[in-house]
């Protein structure tokens, strides 16, 4: 079945550096969402990608989706503490009828 | 803004007992959605449905069922809790589909 992978795993920085998550599809995707989890709480939506090569971005937060919309990537530009949570990729298959999610990457930040 | 209302934030329930979660959503969501979340596991799909009384399995229908007799609620249920079904369950609404999902706070179930 569809399997969505997302790396790393887990990732610490320091305030002000970068961060990257990326998110792997085995099969293309008709769409891709964002969803940021704060510590204790639920996830929240960020966004949803939708055509190839699609690149959209939210203030500090620039979000792509690949050529062939099997792969999507969230990067954070110089992080601050409000950052910390983990970050899910959701897609849907072509011919899927529900969001299968990454397994999430968790950032934790120190000042 | 969407508000999705699960019944409890935390139940302690015993292996055997059967179990309900409640989900009440007040914005006239057609889709709604149960997942749960485990530690390195990410959030599963465990039933979804599309419209009053319908449903489709997700990834890990095993051990659970799913009622939706009004649009605003959509229940799962344990029919016979096991211990290995401690989890927070997340229950989401979405107005297309796919659409963004709103979620709930979540409910977490320790089974004894």
């Amino acid at each position: 079945g569809q399997q969505v992978m997302q790396i790393p795993q887990y990732q610490h920085v320091q305030e002000g550096e970068d961060f990257t998550t990326y998110c792997n599809s085995s099969t293309t995707l008709s769409n891709i969402q964002w969803y940021k989890q704060r510590p204790g709480g639920h996830p929240v939506f960020l966004i949803q990608l939708v055509k190839s090569g699609e690149v959209k971005k939210q203030k500090r937060l620039t979000f792509q989706f690949g050529e062939a919309k099997k792969n999507s990537s969230l990067h954070i530009t110089a992080t601050q503490t409000t950052d910390v949570g983990t970050y899910f990729c959701a897609g849907l298959g072509q011919a899927g009828t529900a969001l299968i999610f990454g397994k999430g990457t968790t950032l934790s930040v120190s000042s | 803004d969407v508000k999705v209302t699960q019944s409890s934030r935390y139940l302690v329930k015993r292996t055997g007992e059967k179990v309900f979660l409640e989900c009440v959503q007040d914005m006239d969501h057609e889709n709604m959605f149960w997942y749960r979340q485990d530690p390195g596991l990410g959030l599963r799909l465990i039933y979804f449905s599309y419209d009053v009384k319908m449903k489709e399995k997700g990834d890990i229908p095993e051990g659970y069922s799913v009622s939706r007799e009004k649009k605003e609620r959509f229940s799962l249920i344990l029919e016979s809790a096991s211990t290995n079904q401690t989890s927070m369950y997340l229950c989401a609404s979405s107005l297309s589909a796919p659409g963004a999902l709103h979620f709930g706070n979540g409910t977490r179930l320790t089974v004894t």
